[in-house]
């Protein structure tokens, strides 16, 4: 089955103690994509990846890093989270980054920082 | 630089009525419009897209016609079901060739 498969699901953690999200898609798919999404604000982009070792910077990258070492795995790492990072993160694929190409979503995961 | 502009929520219907979700957008050149869905405990999904000016996306009885003059892709659906209650994005990607989204709005369709 195609999909894009993030995890933990749910992850509490305190101030300061480093953090990995894994994200894993099985689409062959170039491009990658982390977001955020909290109350009111819709979902903004933290970094993005157009293909393998390439990645840039999205609206809100403060705080976080990437890699993109295979073409299906791009981590969201938080070396040292803190509470404002509290938040619902997405990560999402498509093809190529066209300007009509569909994205393809994981299930999320919820973080809480204390 | 790119924004996307959505009615606020929560929206509660009735089972059978029609809807309406606002959209309208900023954007230099021409993006293409999309909505995405996002149903409880979900990632999003793609409702529907329009890529050039007045092009109509629709899927699953959900309408947005892409309006270039007034700037808006409002979603529209005649008869709306307790299955539709989600949250609503509209996007656009602009000539940066990333997606923008809109703030979400909250739909609850009771019985």
């Amino acid at each position: 089955e195609a999909q894009v498969t993030q995890n933990p699901r749910y992850l509490i953690t305190v101030t300061g103690k480093k953090l990995t999200v894994t994200c894993s898609q099985n689409m062959n798919h170039e491009y990658m994509s982390w977001y955020r999404q909290d109350p009111g604000l819709g979902l903004r982009q933290i970094y993005y990846s157009m293909n393998v070792e390439v990645t840039d910077k999205g609206d809100v990258p403060e705080g976080y890093k990437v890699s993109r070492k295979e073409k299906r795995n791009f981590p969201l790492i938080l070396e040292s989270p803190s509470p404002n990072q509290t938040s619902l993160y997405f990560c999402a694929s498509s093809l190529i980054r066209g300007p009509n190409e569909k994205l393809f979503f994981g299930s999320g995961t919820q973080l809480s920082v204390l | 630089g790119d924004s996307v502009t959505q009615m606020e929520g929560p929206v509660t219907l009735s089972e059978e009525a029609f809807l309406t979700i606002n959209c309208t957008y900023t954007a230099t050149g021409y993006p293409s419009l999309f909505w995405y869905v996002q149903y409880p405990g979900e990632g999003l999904q793609l409702l529907l897209k329009a890529t050039k000016a007045d092009d109509k996306g629709s899927n699953k009885g959900f309408e947005a016609t892409y309006r270039k003059e007034t700037t808006s892709f409002h979603l529209e659906k005649g008869s709306v079901q307790v299955s539709d209650s989600a949250v609503y994005f509209c996007a656009l990607t602009g000539s940066a060739r990333q997606l923008t989204f809109g703030s979400g709005t909250q739909l609850t369709v009771l019985p």
